[in-house]
């Protein structure tokens, strides 16, 4: 199985400042026929389902703001969220879909500082 | 509009057997693969089973649900569903369905609210 990890566990950012959350898989999810990386991003607010918010690790998902960004390629991804407003508190989950046996990071958890 | 909508939770002894439901509406149901997550209180999500789009149904598990779990489909009734037997206590968590885009390699969207399943004596 490829396993995900996501650093930090969790961060405390201002108001209108940069969060940015890391991804790693054990091993890479870019698929050489199609130079794809299988990775997306989500968003799970308290008492919510998840929430796509990026797909082909950089592809942000019709209606996600222009904040959210994802870049990175193989094993090491990233979601910055360029400008933090008080309704991006969540946790961000990446997820793997490289291999059917899907596996998602841990989770990282957003405050406001 | 896209929905899915979860059923069948609720409380169930440990050895028991719970069918979980996910009713599709607003799209293409026949086209799509579909998948189920789960999440226990507290932690993250834990994908469970996946069963591909048409009517070639390939089917995928998670290591901790095979050979107790089973996902199927009926197309004509737009339904997803999960039948889980053997239930342990570390089966409780809230399960959603979700859509996938594409065949099976692929991302999931939309989710459903979810449906708590409790394994408790």
């Amino acid at each position: 199985d490829i396993v995900m990890t996501q650093s930090p566990d969790s961060l405390a950012v201002s108001l209108g400042e940069r969060a940015t959350i890391k991804c790693k898989s054990s091993q890479s999810v870019l698929y050489s026929s199609n130079n794809r990386n299988y990775l997306a991003w989500y968003q799970q607010k308290p008492g919510q389902p998840p929430k796509l918010l990026i797909y082909w690790a950089s592809t942000r998902e019709s209606g996600v703001p222009e904040r959210f960004s994802g870049s990175g390629s193989g094993t090491d991804f990233t979601l910055t969220i360029s400008s933090l407003q008080a309704e991006d508190v969540a946790v961000y989950y990446c997820q793997q879909y490289y291999t059917t046996l899907f596996t998602f990071g841990p989770g990282t958890k957003v405050d406001i500082k | 509009e896209v929905q899915l909508v979860e059923s069948g939770g609720g409380l169930v002894k440990p050895g028991g057997s719970l069918r979980l439901s996910c009713a599709a509406s607003g799209f293409t149901f026949n086209s799509y693969s579909m998948n189920w997550v789960r999440q226990a209180p507290g932690k993250g999500l834990e994908w469970v089973s996946s069963i591909s789009s048409g009517n070639n149904h390939y089917i995928y598990y998670a290591d901790s649900v095979k050979g107790r779990f089973t996902i199927s489909r009926d197309n004509a009734k737009s339904s997803l569903y999960l039948q889980m037997n053997s239930l342990r206590a570390d089966d409780t968590a809230v399960y959603f369905c979700a859509r996938g885009i594409g065949d099976i390699l692929n991302w999931f969207d939309p989710w459903g609210q979810g449906t708590l399943v409790t394994v408790s004596s």
